[in-house]
């Protein structure tokens, strides 16, 4: 069985601000990937960054990068230089085959 | 657009009918996912397929609940004697696979959803 705990309900950030997501997990399987995925109002889901658990280095795709924790079990985002269309709901996901999901992370972004 | 797509897009349906969605995945892709979203929280997984076989089912998927995915391409979900409590958000996703059974999913590219409401 795995869990994934987002313990932060909401986040706020002024824009070109940095701001970091937490999330937590456990799992039994010995591989397995982390994603970070957003969902704007009413839209679909959208793959931020892919996490391989056996790769020590953090992942990063331009404004984004992760802190992987492995042994804390630990999977936070960092959004740099945040913009207006970063506002969305953050979903942090792990799992080898089907994905495991928290409840989300809603980010809002202030002018 | 060669996403991930979902018909229909919203279902409004009265308890005991029977409703039906279905999702194209993106073509390379042989590993279909269904997942249910509610209000608030994150999507929980239903069932998965590589190709036509369907490999995993989540406790969630109760008996009124069937999925298929004939010729491994467009898959379809079918809930049978709808409940006011299957309202929701039901997503598909699909993920490349390169190699055997037992290789991991790669990332997963979800459709739209379709919006269901029983009322």
């Amino acid at each position: 069985a795995q869990t994934v705990t987002q313990s932060q309900p909401e986040m706020s950030v002024q824009e070109a601000e940095t701001v970091t997501l937490s999330c937590t997990y456990d799992t039994s399987e010995s591989d397995y990937y982390l994603f970070w995925y957003k969902q704007p109002p009413s839209r679909q889901m959208i793959l931020v960054i892919r996490q391989e658990a056996y790769k020590q280095q953090n992942a990063t795709e331009n404004r984004f990068s992760v802190n992987f924790q492995k042994a804390a079990k630990s999977f936070s985002l960092k959004i740099s230089d945040s913009q207006l269309g970063d506002a969305a709901m953050y979903f942090c996901g792990a799992g080898s085959y089907q994905l495991t999901f928290g409840k989300g992370t809603k980010l809002s972004v202030i002018p | 657009d060669t996403g991930v797509s979902q018909d229909p897009r919203h279902k409004i349906t009265k308890r005991g009918q029977n409703v039906t969605f279905r999702c194209d995945p993106i073509s390379e892709h042989n590993r279909l996912y269904w997942y249910r979203q509610t209000l608030g929280q994150g999507p929980e997984f239903l069932t998965y397929f590589q190709n036509e076989a369907q490999l995993e089912k989540s406790r969630l998927l109760s008996d009124r609940f069937s999925a298929e995915r004939p010729k491994g391409s467009f898959s379809t979900l079918e809930i049978q004697r709808t409940e006011q409590g299957d309202s929701a958000m039901y997503l598909c996703a699909s993920s490349p696979v390169r190699g055997g059974e037992r290789v991991l999913s790669y990332e997963q590219y979800f459709g739209p959803g379709t919006r269901l409401t029983v009322t």
